[in-house]
């Protein structure tokens, strides 16, 4: 059974970086082609991507982000963390881990989301 | 990046109504794109991967087609639990950018 959840804090103030963890289950990050990304929705909004990595530690990013946001993964304890610098009110969403499998080229499984709320 | 454009972004419909959604994209993606539903407070969805394949477990009513930069979800007989909001998502290449969201409401 594949299971995702999302960890970290719930409040952060401005300037401050967010560190969140993905914990998952019923697959491994080194297998070929799996891959584990970070998906953003602030209230009310669209889905935003943010980052992904590979199982051949391979990253991604979102253009516009890009020099906020590192992503980063520990096979062995089966968790993806990312972190992003410089948080703003306007980063305040929902932050969803989700998983790509090689036979399918799609997020087949998502976390239930985590909401991060940025304010002093 | 790849923009997609979804429209419309709102549909009111009713139930047993065959629903398209469609999303276009900036420039080709093959097919590489993906649908999600979403509901309120929940992850999203997987619908339908390589724009045409439906994922395991989805009814058979939803269906999608297109490729290069056009493409369709539809619905064929809209059903009380598929009022929703939808997404497509191109898999193309880096950044993997979502469409604005189509939100179908009752009618």
């Amino acid at each position: 059974q594949v299971t995702l959840r999302e960890s970290g804090p719930a409040l952060v103030k401005p300037t401050q970086t967010l560190t969140l963890t993905c914990t998952f289950s019923g697959f491994s990050l080194s297998t070929s082609g799996m891959c584990v990304s970070w998906i953003r929705q602030p209230p009310g909004k669209a889905l935003e991507w943010l980052a992904l990595i590979d199982w051949d530690d391979d990253k991604y990013y979102s253009t516009s982000l890009k020099t906020r946001l590192t992503i980063s993964k520990d096979t062995s304890k089966n968790q993806v963390v990312l972190t992003m610098t410089n948080m703003d009110p306007v980063d305040t969403a929902t932050y969803y881990c989700a998983r790509i499998q090689p036979s399918v080229e799609a997020y087949d499984y998502w976390g239930q989301g985590t909401l991060v709320t940025v304010s002093s | 990046d790849i923009q997609l454009t979804q429209s419309p972004s709102f549909l009111s419909a009713s139930v047993g109504d065959r629903v398209t959604i469609t999303c276009r994209a900036s420039q080709g993606i093959s097919s590489y794109l993906a649908w999600y539903q979403q509901k309120p407070g929940k992850a999203p969805k997987l619908l339908i991967y390589a724009a045409s394949t439906l994922q395991s477990g989805v009814p058979s009513r939803f269906s999608g087609s297109g490729s290069g930069t056009e493409f369709t979800l539809t619905i064929s007989s809209l059903q009380p639990e598929d009022f929703a909001t939808y997404y497509c998502q191109q898999l193309n290449s880096y950044p993997n950018t979502f469409g604005g969201g189509t939100k179908v409401e009752i009618k």
